[in-house]
């Protein structure tokens, strides 16, 4: 069974920092691009960042660019984001979801998420 | 980029059909057949209902299903029932970035 993990989450003040962590089970993670969405509190959903397998690809959406960085282990089945220069804006759960074989058609499953709250 | 264009809320009976339509532009819904669903139910992680426009996962019943035309995706549940009340939201594969999200769509049933 498919199972990410997502950990990390928490209270930071605004330009702080925080690492979030996916640990992934059950499925070869190296083979398999991975992506961070974000919810914001009663809102919709915003997909922030995704990496190829081998990690040598990644791309951002505008909003976090400059600010976050997506990066894996594959010798320890676990995907991270670093997020830097954190704004209010940025407070929201975070979902890591695997993708499937072919990246752009879609992601299953997704963690359970953590939730990053950003406040002074 | 702007997000896909979802109603904000549907509605339907028990046993009723309903559609939530998901409108883009050539960048991403028309441009492509990745488009998929994803059904959320309060407080819990989304759940991947149809991807590449209309495929099926393993899992998801049959009464859900995909179509597209020109810019516009669209999702259809038949025979609604009461544990198909949830949010819905499409995602596309764009040209200019990874993914892009519909605002949401809050499926009542009544």
């Amino acid at each position: 069974e498919v199972q990410l993990l997502e950990s990390g989450g928490g209270l930071v003040q605004p330009g702080g920092s925080l690492r979030l962590s996916c640990a992934a089970s059950g499925f070869t993670f190296s083979s398999y691009a991975m992506t961070w969405v974000r919810q914001a509190p009663g809102k919709g959903l915003e997909c922030v960042s995704a990496i190829s397998g081998s990690g040598g690809s990644t791309d951002y959406a505008d909003s976090v660019k400059g600010r976050f960085t997506i990066s894996r282990d594959n010798s320890k089945n676990t995907l991270y984001l670093q997020m830097n220069s954190l704004r209010v804006e940025d407070t929201a759960v975070y979902y890591c979801a695997k993708a499937l074989s072919n990246y752009r058609s879609g992601f299953d499953p997704w963690g359970q998420g953590t939730l990053v709250t950003v406040s002074s | 980029q702007s997000a896909l264009t979802q109603p904000a809320s549907v509605s339907g009976s028990p046993g009723q059909s309903i559609t939530i339509s998901c409108t883009g532009t050539s960048s991403d819904v028309g441009g492509y057949k990745y488009v998929s669903w994803y059904q959320q139910h309060p407080g819990k992680a989304p759940k991947l209902m149809i991807y590449e426009v209309s495929n099926r996962p393993s899992g998801v019943s049959n009464r859900f299903s995909g179509s597209k035309s020109g810019n516009t995706a669209s999702l259809t549940i038949s025979g609604l029932q009461a544990e198909d009340e949830a949010d819905y939201y499409c995602t596309s594969y764009t040209s200019t970035t990874t993914h892009v999200f519909g605002g949401g769509t809050k499926l009542t049933v009544l």
